[in-house]
């Protein structure tokens, strides 16, 4: 069954340090998606980044990357040189299925980020 | 501009007084898609549907109806509501497949006292 596990609850990390946030997922498909959404305190839901299951490099998107390792399930976000207002929830998504099929879309608990001055 | 919209975005109800929430995308997205988020639990998804007249449950569908007899739009019908069906409530629109992102709405949050 499709699964989505996000380990930390919470994190703290202070202003400029790079900050990774951990995601491991479960599936019996072969061609799905990986997604990191950011969350604000003001309730929005943004698209962060994506990496799909063929692509061979790790999706990079200003400061996100994902470190995306397929045969350990694992699809980590890393924020380089994190900001105050990277202050947030993050929530890791997965959606399986080829292009021209419907699909659940599931997420994982949730990572809320706190940056230190 | 693209967007998903959804209306209302605060609602304050009594149990067992039906309520739609409705959703409306200008993308012309063919999947659209229902979830309930919860402190600790992450977005559930309780609909989704590929295309018009086509709807699938999603993880947490009890309690929810939904109908898609346009592209645009895809309310959300609660007949009876409950507390426990207090939440935030997001819509969501995209293209279909595994590689596309979805556009999110801005949320509804619903009190059932």
């Amino acid at each position: 069954a499709q699964k989505i596990t996000q380990t930390q609850p919470g994190m703290f990390v202070q202003e400029k340090e790079a900050v990774t946030l951990d995601c491991t997922y479960d599936t019996s498909d072969q061609s799905y998606g990986l997604f990191w959404y950011k969350q604000p305190s003001s309730g929005e839901m943004i698209f962060l980044i994506y990496q799909g299951s063929y692509d061979e490099q790790n999706a990079t998107e200003g400061r996100y990357s994902l470190n995306f390792q397929k045969a350990r399930k694992s699809a980590n976000l890393v924020i380089s040189a994190s900001q105050l207002g990277d202050s947030a929830m993050y929530f890791c998504a997965m959606r399986e299925g080829e292009s021209s099929s419907a699909s659940k879309i599931i997420f994982g608990s949730g990572t809320r980020l706190s940056i230190r001055p | 501009e693209a967007q998903v919209t959804q209306n209302p975005r605060y609602l304050i109800t009594v149990t067992g007084k039906k309520l739609t929430v409705t959703c409306s995308q200008n993308m012309n997205h063919e999947y659209m898609s229902w979830y309930r988020q919860d402190p600790g639990l992450g977005l559930r998804q309780i609909y989704y549907s590929m295309n018009v007249e086509v709807t699938d449950k999603g993880d947490v569908p009890e309690g929810y109806k939904v109908s898609r007899k346009e592209k645009r739009n895809f309310p959300l019908i609660l007949e009876s509501p409950s507390p426990n069906q207090t939440s935030l409530y997001f819509c969501a629109s995209s293209l279909a497949g595994s590689r596309e992102t979805q556009y999110f709405g801005p949320g509804t949050r619903l009190l059932v006292l």
